[in-house]
C-alpha cells in the first residue's frame, strides 16, 4: 500500500513569514497526526484528527499554528507568522483507528528552517 | 504525570556487538508500547508490545515488555552499521475518551565497522 505522503520535503523561510504543509495519509486510515520534531527530542504531538474532526490539540500553539481536514482525507498545517524556534522536522502520521491496530506510520516529514 | 524515559540517550559499539536499550515509563491507562527506528527521515515502525512477558522478533531486533517493573527493553544482536539510528519509545495510553502518544527522547545508536 502507498505510504503517507508529505510535501513540501524542505521548506526555508524567514521569520515572520507564513508557511504551510500537505499531508495525504495511508488510504482508509482515520486517523491522521502531525508532530513536531525537533532535533535530539522525540516528536511532539501537535494536533490529532479523527476522521475530520479533532481529537487532541492542547499541544498546539493557536496563535500562530492551524490546521484542517476538511473532507476527512488529507490536511494541511500552517504557521503564521513563523518564528526562529519552530525550525523542525514537521512529520504526519496516520492509524487506521482500528482498536487491534495502533499503529502509526510516519511521512517523510517536512524539515523547515526559518531564518 | 505519564512520561517516557529512554536509556542511554546515545550508545557507540562496534559491529557485531549484542545492544539492549531501554525504556521505562508512568503512565496511567496504559494501553501498548511502541519501538521505532529514526535514520534521517521519518520514524518506522518496529514493534508493538501490549502483554507482559511476549517476546517479539523480527530477525536480529527483539523486544519484551514488564508491566509490573514498567519498561521495555529493545536488543539488537549482531549489530551492523545499518542500525545506526535513533530509537524511540513510544507509549499508548487511553485518556479519557482519547488515546495519548507518548514519546521518549530516543537513544542515539551508532555502530561503528
Amino acid at each position: 500500500e502507498a505510504g503517507v505522503a508529505q510535501s513540501p520535503r524542505y521548506k526555508i523561510i524567514e521569520k515572520r513569514q507564513s508557511v504551510a504543509f500537505w499531508c495525504n495519509p495511508i488510504s482508509g486510515h482515520a486517523t491522521l497526526y502531525w508532530y513536531q520534531q525537533i532535533l535530539g527530542q522525540g516528536p511532539k504531538l501537535l494536533i490529532q484528527f479523527q476522521n475530520n474532526g479533532v481529537v487532541d490539540d492542547s499541544q498546539l500553539p493557536k496563535d500562530r499554528f492551524s490546521a484542517e481536514r476538511l473532507k476527512g482525507v488529507d490536511s494541511t498545517l500552517k504557521i503564521q507568522p513563523a518564528k526562529l524556534e519552530d525550525s523542525a522536522v514537521y512529520l504526519c502520521a496516520s492509524s487506521s483507528g482500528v482498536a487491534s491496530t495502533d499503529t502509526q506510520y510516519f511521512g517523510p516529514g517536512t524539515r523547515l528552517t526559518v531564518l | 504525570e505519564d512520561k517516557v524515559v529512554q536509556s542511554p540517550l546515545s550508545l557507540v559499539v562496534h559491529e557485531g556487538d549484542t545492544v539492549t536499550l531501554n525504556c521505562s515509563y508512568e503512565v496511567t491507562n496504559f494501553r501498548s508500547l511502541l519501538w521505532y527506528k529514526q535514520e534521517k527521515k521519518a520514524p518506522t515502525f518496529l514493534f508493538m508490545l501490549t502483554s507482559s512477558g511476549i517476546e517479539k522478533k523480527s530477525g536480529r531486533l527483539s523486544s519484551i515488555l514488564d508491566k509490573k517493573e514498567l519498561f521495555s527493553i529493545l536488543n539488537i544482536t549482531a549489530t551492523q552499521t545499518g542500525d545506526s539510528a535513533i530509537y524511540l519509545c513510544a507509549l499508548l495510553s487511553n485518556a479519557g475518551n482519547n488515546r495519548k502518544l507518548i514519546w521518549g527522547l530516543g537513544t542515539s545508536l551508532a555502530v561503528n565497522p
